[in-house]
């Protein structure tokens, strides 16, 4: 069975922090690895990642991605209140003629003024 | 990004009816799209690929004859919530896309 883990479950920091989150997963047929920034509604696409060591960005949010280690990273710095939300990690996966996404908990980042 | 449009975007019903969720693809064609349920505090779990012009796949765990996918076009998906009991209340939500996923504004169920 396919497999996403994602740490921390939670954290709280004060605008201007840098965070980390983590992504570990364990699928078979690998296709990508996606991050999702989840606020009231459905999620919004932040990654697609499918190439290791390759860094994508997009403003303050960055994300890596290690297909020999199975994780990614998804970073944010100079933190604002606005970056407060659940981001959810997805795999992508092959399984016969259907490729799917199998999502972790997610992190729920609390930015304090 | 691609666009996916839900309709409706929240609904009550009484116990017993049926309940019908449309995902459209608006600027591309899908020939796969996803259905996912989400419960308060939790992650998107999937509940099925919805396949243009053949049956849809579901996950372990999910009733096909209660959670009715129809997949007509290539823009359009349908999930019908049959007989619908307030276990079933959450919120639904599609995705689909060219490449990666892009999900629709979802469908908050309320069962009474």
């Amino acid at each position: 069975e396919d497999k996403v883990v994602q740490s921390p479950l939670s954290l709280v920091v004060h605008e201007g922090d840098t965070v980390t989150l983590n992504c570990s997963y364990e699928v078979t047929n690998f296709r990508s690895l996606l991050w999702y920034k989840q606020e009231k509604k459905a999620p919004t696409f932040l990654f697609m990642l499918t190439s290791s060591g390759i860094e994508k960005k997009s403003g303050r949010l960055s994300s890596i991605l290690d297909k020999k280690e199975l994780f990614s990273i998804l970073n944010i710095t100079a933190t604002q209140t606005g970056d407060s939300a659940i981001y959810l990690c997805a795999v992508g996966a092959s399984g016969g003629s259907n490729y799917k996404l199998t999502f972790g908990k997610g992190t729920l980042l609390t930015v304090n003024p | 990004g691609a666009v996916v449009s839900q309709h409706p975007s929240w609904v009550i019903c009484k116990s017993g009816t049926s309940v019908k969720i449309e995902c459209r693809s608006l600027d591309f064609q899908a020939t796969t799209m996803f259905w996912y349920r989400q419960f308060p505090k939790q992650s998107l779990m999937l509940m099925a690929t919805s396949n243009e012009g053949s049956k849809a796949t579901y996950e372990q765990g999910v009733e096909k004859d209660k959670f009715l996918i129809n997949h007509a076009s290539l823009t359009l998906s349908t999930l019908t919530v049959t007989s619908a009991h307030p276990e079933d209340s959450s919120f639904y939500i599609c995705s689909a896309g060219p490449g990666e996923q892009f999900f629709g504004p979802g469908t908050r169920l309320t069962v009474l």
